[in-house]
């Protein structure tokens, strides 16, 4: 099983709809992170929580929102989605790194990403 | 966030090395220098990364500038299936990932 899982994978919904992208770890890690994919572009972050009680806006956070339920859960909810927001998600995780400045890692650990179609 | 700067892409043969460059003028002295890769259909996955000194593992060598503002991303040997987007990302200890556009690497056979 992957360490990291995103639900639904393939999605398509129309203009208007409340749509829910879901993200689950076993990994253990505290941080979690939600990107964006257009085609021909790299990732841009739309949200990330470096613990329960900490959600942070990223490059693109319009339109989305979060919730972090649990350490192992983070979702993304698109309120009313439009056809710009067609793209590919991905969900990623890592840890602090407790080892100090020489040990850090910042390992980010991704999902098989979701792709969402908005009509 | 510093910036880093790759070409769009780079083609290489299969079974020659392959260094892929990447620059970062603005780097601070706390960033640490990140590489990612996206294989087709797939998400991103690490490579490497460093902060002053020169880093091998299994996947790839880094070798970073004296000044740290530009930094080279070595696979020995390239086959088939290192052909990918290749990210250069700066990040400061205990801070997010941003990725960029990247590089992308075509491999021929």
């Amino acid at each position: 099983d992957a360490d990291v899982t995103q639900t639904p994978r393939n999605r398509i919904t129309k203009t208007g709809k409340r749509i829910m992208l879901e993200c689950s770890q076993t990994k253990g890690h505290d941080r979690m992170y939600w990107y964006r994919q257009d085609p021909g572009l790299g990732l841009r972050l739309i949200y990330y929580s470096f613990d329960v009680k900490d959600i942070n806006k990223g490059e693109i956070s319009d339109g989305y929102s979060v919730s972090r339920q649990a350490q192992a859960k983070f979702s993304l909810s698109l309120e009313s989605a439009i056809p710009n927001q067609t793209a590919l998600y991905f969900c990623a995780t890592s840890d602090f790194g407790t080892g100090g400045l020489i040990d850090y890692t910042g390992e980010l650990f991704f999902g098989e990403g979701s792709r969402l179609t908005v009509l | 966030d510093a910036k880093t700067t790759q070409p769009n892409s780079m083609e290489s043969n299969e079974e020659e090395p392959v260094h892929l460059p990447c620059n970062h003028s603005t780097i601070s002295g706390t960033d640490y220098i990140h590489w990612y890769r996206q294989l087709p259909s797939q998400g991103p996955e690490y490579v490497i990364h460093g902060l002053t000194s020169n880093v091998n593992n299994r996947m790839a060598s880094l070798a970073i500038a004296e000044d740290r503002k530009s930094s080279t991303l070595i696979l020995h040997r390239a086959t088939l299936r290192d052909a990918a987007v290749y990210y250069c990302i700066l990040t400061r200890y205990g801070n997010k990932l941003v990725f960029g556009a990247g590089t992308i690497l075509r491999v021929k056979s």
